[in-house]
């Protein structure tokens, strides 16, 4: 079966610093990925995703994320941190059944 | 604006109640789904439905009901058998027939039981 792992439920970072949100997924034909981001008491919002080809995919907010097949990998980055980043990310795999499935989620907290 | 609207955005219920929770969208989606979102565990599918008149069951089915009669519509039933039903509920909806379409999330409902 098709699954995610995001390592760390929290991950805290100083305004202007870099963000690495790690996603392992695990498929035994090639995924489709996707990150998206949670502020309080709201929806989930497309960040970005990956289907085939360019394995940097870059999405919206500044974020960008890497598809290693080799590391069975997907993690997100943002060169520097805002405030406005603090919400909680989710990685999501597409089962092939029109279904998503999403990891336990990491709660960014950004510090001034 | 296309989207999807749920309704209410916070709902309580006494022990033993029926409750419904409402699902529209407007961007000609043919899939549905249904998560509930506990803290720390991340999204888990209740139920999802690709076509009008028909559902599946997803991870979590127990002491929840739908119906599919509309498009553009999925209500979601929290019977009584739901033993912890305190949580948040999020529909989502979705093109069909394409791997790679991104599924688009309406803004919850935050169910507590008093």
């Amino acid at each position: 079966a098709q699954s995610v792992t995001q390592l760390g439920s929290h991950v805290s970072v100083s305004e202007g610093a870099l963000v690495l949100l790690r996603c392992n997924y695990s498929s035994s034909v090639p995924p489709y990925l996707f990150w998206y981001v949670q502020y309080p008491n709201q929806g989930l919002q497309l960040l970005l995703k990956y289907t085939t080809g360019a394995t940097l995919v870059k999405g919206i907010n500044g974020f960008e994320a890497e598809f290693k097949k080799s590391e069975t990998s997907f993690h997100l980055t943002k060169p520097s941190a805002h405030m406005s980043d603090a919400a909680e990310y989710f990685c999501a795999v597409n089962t092939g059944f029109q279904k998503l499935v999403f990891g336990t989620g990491t709660r960014l907290l950004v510090s001034p | 604006d296309g989207g999807i609207t749920q309704s209410p955005k916070y709902l309580f219920r006494k022990e033993g109640q029926n409750v419904t929770l409402s699902c529209e969208q407007n961007l000609n989606h043919d899939a549905m789904y249904w998560y509930r979102q506990d803290p720390g565990q991340g999204l888990r599918l209740i139920y999802y439905s690709q076509i009008v008149n028909d559902f599946q069951k997803g991870d979590i089915a127990e002491g929840y009901s739908v119906s599919r009669e509309k498009k553009e519509s999925f209500p979601l039933t929290v019977t009584s058998a739901q033993k912890n039903p305190t949580a948040f509920y999020l529909c989502a909806s979705s093109n069909q027939g394409a791997l790679a379409t991104e599924a688009f999330f309406g803004q919850g409902t935050r169910l507590t039981v008093v």
